[in-house]
């Protein structure tokens, strides 16, 4: 069965206190990962696609790797407005479209 | 351009009220989605539609009615909600429905059933 899982749950960093978000993946033939940030009450906002193991993809302070089993979402020197949750999602293996998404990390910076 | 936008961003129904929600795209992507989010879950996928057609109903209840008038046009009709039918919807593009492509999300609708 196709799932994704995140982890810490939730986290909460000092500004400027670097850590590394976690999304494993267990799914047939992985064709690819997107990374997305959510605010509350706010649709996700798109941030990475990883389609092959070692592909790394950077933003400001966010930089998301892809390994065969798991990818990091690393943030750098984080700021207060990096407080958001972040999801991670990979499509399907029954090839229909539809994502499978992990429960998110919410993560909390403070100043 | 990214954009998606949906109208109304809040909604307020009685059970017996018939709504419609209204989602737009220009970024000449062919598939739509509706999605369903309860607080602190992860996005459900509701409806997809390629091409103008349905092509995914996840066993959604008959209640929610999905409309594709055109490529960049997706509505949703509500009738005779519950209050667990209370949540933000979204709805999202992408450039085809092969799930490859990345997902571009709307602001969302808030609504409230009560």
């Amino acid at each position: 069965e196709d799932q994704v899982t995140q982890s810490p749950e939730a986290l909460r960093l000092q500004e400027g206190e670097s850590s590394s978000l976690n999304c494993s993946y267990t799914v047939s033939g992985l064709r690819g990962l997107f990374w997305y940030r959510q605010d509350p009450g706010k649709g996700p906002e798109f941030l990475f696609t990883l389609y092959s193991a070692g592909e790394e993809k950077e933003k400001e302070r966010l930089k998301a790797t892809l390994t065969k089993k798991e990818s990091f979402l690393h943030i750098t020197a984080p700021k207060p407005e990096d407080s958001a949750t972040y999801l991670c999602a990979v499509p399907g293996s029954s090839n229909t479209g539809k994502l499978i998404f992990g429960q998110g990390t919410t993560l909390q910076v403070k100043p | 351009d990214t954009e998606v936008t949906q109208t109304p961003k809040h909604l307020v129904m009685g059970m017996t009220n018939k709504k419609s929600l209204k989602c737009e795209q220009h970024m000449g992507h062919r598939a739509m989605y509706w999605y369903k989010q309860k607080a602190k879950k992860p996005p459900e996928l509701m409806f997809v539609y390629s091409y103008e057609k349905l092509s995914i109903n996840e066993s959604v209840p008959s209640r929610f009615s999905p409309e594709c008038p055109n490529s960049s046009l997706l509505n949703l009709h509500l009738h005779a909600l519950q209050p667990e039918d209370s949540a933000l919807y979204l709805c999202a593009s992408s450039q085809d429905s092969t799930g490859l492509t990345e997902q571009f999300f709307g602001p969302g609708t808030r609504l409230t059933v009560l």
